[in-house]
Formats: C-alpha cells, structure tokens, sequence
C-alpha cells in the first residue's frame, strides 16, 4: 500500500539555522500539507499546497516557514531561521482529490525537529 | 477560530466493552470529519471520515454525527488491548479538498485486559 514518507526521521539543529525537511507524498495525490505537532499537545495545521502554489496556509506558517515542490516527487518544508519554539514533530500529509468534500489526509510518519 | 474539543482522559475500558469517544466542534459551515489513531510517538492514522448526518459502520468502529448539535462520536466495539492510544478528531471546512484540518487534543483510551 502507498505510503507518505519523510526523511529526515530526526534533526537536530541550533537555534537560528536553517532546515529542510522533506516528504515524499503517495504518487497519484495532488495535494500537500504540513502539520506541526508539539509535544503533549495538538496536531495543528500549517499549510497546504497544490498546483504549484500555496493554497491555504495558518498563522504558525509566518516568513521563516516556506514550501516548495522541487520535482515531481519532493515536498519540503524549509524553517529559515529556527527558534527553540519549532521543536515538534512536523507531519507531512497528502491526499487524492478535491470534491465536493475534503477527501482524507494520509500522514507520513514525521521528523522530529529538535532545536537546542 | 475553528475549535475542536475532546475530553483528554484517559478513558479507561475493560477489554471487550465499548469504548464510547466523543466530540463537539464549533465551526457550523464544518462539511468533513475523521477520526485518527494515534500511538505514543508515531504519526495519525485514519480510522473513519463522515460527511453526513447518522451512523456509518466500519468494522468494530461506528463514527456518529449530529451537524444540529455539533457533535461527532467514535463507538469501538469489542475493545481489544491494541485499541489503548489517543483518538484524534479532526474536522474539514467548506472549502475543499486543500483545506487543513482542525484536530482536537484526543482522547487518551486505556483498554483493561
């Protein structure tokens, strides 16, 4: 079965670099998203992308967040300029289609983002 | 600003018995909604989706909405040891297929052999 797969499965980084985290959605999907997951709390929404472009994105997802589809295949996510308050667990997730309703979202297995 | 409430737990249920989830969300355009699984550590995993109003059984799981009241359930038949992890529920808007979900906390669900 199709899996959404991330890599790194663990980064660490220091505070104030740079760091791409990357995902491979399911082939046939056509549309992205990040969420962030910090620990003990809730999964929140970052942002989804499809087309090329951004399609919605949250407050969370301010300047220092950006995303890219660089190849038909990647989906990243890169935080420019990381804050000891990224440290979370960062999923990527994709799904099919867009009809009338939201069509399921399938989650990678997520990077954990430790920034010391 | 979408809300989506859960009671944390834990909720604890003799292996066997029914495991009763509940969920109230706040926005009323809300059109989508799904129940994940989640274990210690690891990523949500899709139990159920549910678009209209009533039951929709899918194994020992029966997702419920109520769009009157706001309300989404998540029954789990015949509890089984493997079933104990946090049950997410997470809700859609109107826009489609590129909107982001809104997930509550979870509720945390300990099955008692």
């Amino acid at each position: 079965e199709p899996e959404v797969t991330q890599t790194p499965s663990h980064q660490v980084t220091q505070m104030g670099q740079e760091v791409i985290l990357r995902c491979v959605p399911i082939s046939n999907h056509l549309y992205f998203y990040w969420y962030r997951q910090i620990l003990g709390q809730k999964v929140e929404f970052l942002v989804s992308f499809y087309n090329n472009e951004i399609s919605e994105k949250s407050e969370i997802f301010d300047d220092q967040f950006s995303v890219e589809r660089p190849d038909g295949s990647n989906f990243t996510l890169k935080i420019r300029s990381t804050k000891l308050e990224d440290s979370a667990m960062y999923f990527c997730a994709s799904s099919p289609r867009r009809g009338t309703y939201t069509d399921t979202q399938y989650f990678g297995p997520g990077t954990r983002l430790t920034v010391l | 600003q979408k809300e989506v409430e859960q009671n944390s737990g834990p909720l604890s249920v003799p292996e066997g018995a029914i495991a009763s989830l509940n969920c109230t969300y706040s926005d009323r355009g809300s059109q989508s909604f799904f129940w994940y699984r989640q274990y210690s550590g690891k990523s949500p995993e899709l139990i159920m989706s549910i678009y209209s109003n009533g039951d929709k059984e899918d194994g020992r799981f029966t997702a419920q909405l109520n769009k009157a009241s706001q309300y989404v359930s998540l029954l789990i038949r015949d509890s089984q040891p493997s079933d104990s992890a946090t049950y997410l529920c997470a809700v859609n808007g109107a826009g489609g297929g590129a909107d982001g979900l809104t997930f509550g906390k979870g509720t945390h669900l300990i099955i008692q052999p």
